[in-house]
């Protein structure tokens, strides 16, 4: 089957610095991916979708400049979040979408957790 | 607004048994796709079973069910023969064009031995 992986699964950071996420499809070209958040006992939150080789559409109250995305290949999506603070804690989760109109279908990524000191 | 209500913040069946998880939904799209995903303590996301609006045929995969009522908007997961593996997250969600998808709150699946 699809497997989506991240790295890293778990990252610890200071105020202030820079964190990238990797989100890669591992067998399958990804037309989509999406970006979510989660934060505890509770649902996904979408953050942004993005395109390859086009600018992400972010959902409304998503900081642009903060949650930086970029896709660069079919295979590889990165979110930075810059200059993070505690308040961007949280569990983050990308999915890769692959087939076409009623076969579409989304494969997650096992998440990375952040923790920002 | 494009909504999806689980009711059930936790629910718990006994090993064996069968137990039903609810979800409503409120769209004015006529085609859609419906889904279960379980998320397990590891945090992984698993599709469970998927459905697409047009298919009046409820979609089943092995103990997995659904029940797909369109004209009530409520799509539900029934588990059979329930295992303690099956104990999880289960977010109900949809979408009209993958562009965008919406998810439940979730419900806790405790399956006791």
């Amino acid at each position: 089957g699809a497997v989506v992986s991240q790295h890293p699964s778990r990252v610890i950071c200071k105020s202030g610095t820079s964190v990238k996420i990797e989100c890669r499809s591992l067998d399958f070209q990804a037309t989509t991916m999406f970006w979510y958040r989660q934060f505890p006992k509770q649902s996904l939150m979408l953050m942004a979708t993005s395109n390859e080789g086009s600018k992400a559409t972010y959902e409304q109250g998503v900081e642009k400049d903060k949650f930086l995305i970029n896709h660069a290949s079919l295979t590889l999506s990165t979110l930075t979040v810059t200059s993070a603070h505690p308040e961007d804690s949280s569990f983050y989760i990308c999915s890769a979408q692959t087939g076409q109109g009623a076969r579409e279908t989304q494969y997650f990524g096992p998440g990375t957790r952040l923790l920002v000191l | 607004a494009q909504t999806v209500t689980q009711s059930q913040p936790e629910m718990s069946v006994q090993e064996a048994e069968t137990v039903t998880l609810s979800c409503t939904y409120d769209t004015s799209e006529s085609d859609y796709y419906l889904f279960w995903y379980k998320q397990p303590p590891s945090r992984q996301m698993i599709l469970v079973i998927r459905q697409e609006a047009y298919k009046q045929q409820n979609a089943t995969e092995n103990r997995f069910s659904v029940n797909f009522q369109k004209a009530a908007k409520s799509f539900s997961l029934k588990i059979s023969d329930s295992q303690l593996g099956d104990a999880a997250m289960y977010f109900c969600a949809w979408t009209y064009n993958f562009n965008k998808f919406y998810f439940g709150s979730g419900t806790k699946l405790n399956v006791k031995p």
